[in-house]
């Protein structure tokens, strides 16, 4: 099964108010990533973890959040949802640390009121 | 700075045609994934290349094995459900920070009957 799982599908949040996302493989991989994508912009990879150490990218450091609790589960976690949050969110796994294909999941879209 | 150049950005084709999309890498890469994003904005993942070329259906790409700085994908005998936004992803080689990915910003394919 090389399916990456994604809850919810779409959510709905008010400005202010706090995120989470879930996404779960059961492909054992070490690495798995959370990608911000908006219409008509190329996906922006936000952070990702290996095994338990959490990377997250200099320009979106202070704005997301992380947690893996096991192999299998990553969250997403947004601690005050702006209008500029609105897009699509996309989890990913891979294999190893490097030279791996990235399994996609089918994205939350989150859309901010 | 981007490092991946993805071309063209626009391309519309009749059924039946063939066609190519291209990106082009401004440093060396360990590998490549193409990717067709469908009508909820979800990513699908065509091609997984290291090396070489892969092929699947009317689909075929390429990934330069030598200098490793383009990859292509090929469009054989287009279809209307082709239609859609492409992309291309490559692995960064780059030491001690794991498998990133550099998305190009797409390519919007519409085929016409």
């Amino acid at each position: 099964d090389t399916t990456v799982k994604q809850n919810p599908r779409y959510k709905l949040a008010r400005v202010g108010k706090p995120v989470n996302l879930i996404c779960s493989q059961t492909m054992n991989h070490d690495t798995m990533y959370w990608y911000q994508k908006k219409p008509n912009q190329a996906p922006k990879l936000l952070l990702f973890y290996y095994d338990k150490i959490l990377n997250r990218e200099a320009d979106t450091f202070e704005k997301f959040q992380s947690s893996r609790p096991n192999n299998s589960f990553c969250s997403l976690y947004i601690g005050s949802a702006g209008l500029e949050y609105s897009a699509m969110y996309l989890c990913a796994s891979s294999r190893g640390w490097f030279s791996y294909e990235q399994y996609f999941g089918p994205g939350t879209r989150l859309t901010v009121l | 700075g981007d490092q991946v150049e993805q071309s063209p950005s626009a391309l519309s084709l009749h059924e039946g045609t063939d066609s190519a999309l291209r990106c082009n890498f401004t440093t060396t890469m360990r590998s490549v994934q193409w990717f067709r994003q469908n009508s909820r904005g979800s990513l699908i993942s065509l091609f997984y290349l290291a090396s070489g070329t892969k092929e699947n259906g009317r689909l075929k790409s390429a990934f330069d094995s030598k200098e490793r700085r383009y990859s292509t994908l090929h469009i054989r005998d287009a279809q209307l459900e082709d239609s859609g936004t492409y992309f291309c992803a490559a692995e960064r080689k780059q030491q001690g920070t794991g498998s990133k990915l550099s998305f190009g910003k797409g390519a919007k394919l519409t085929v016409s009957p």
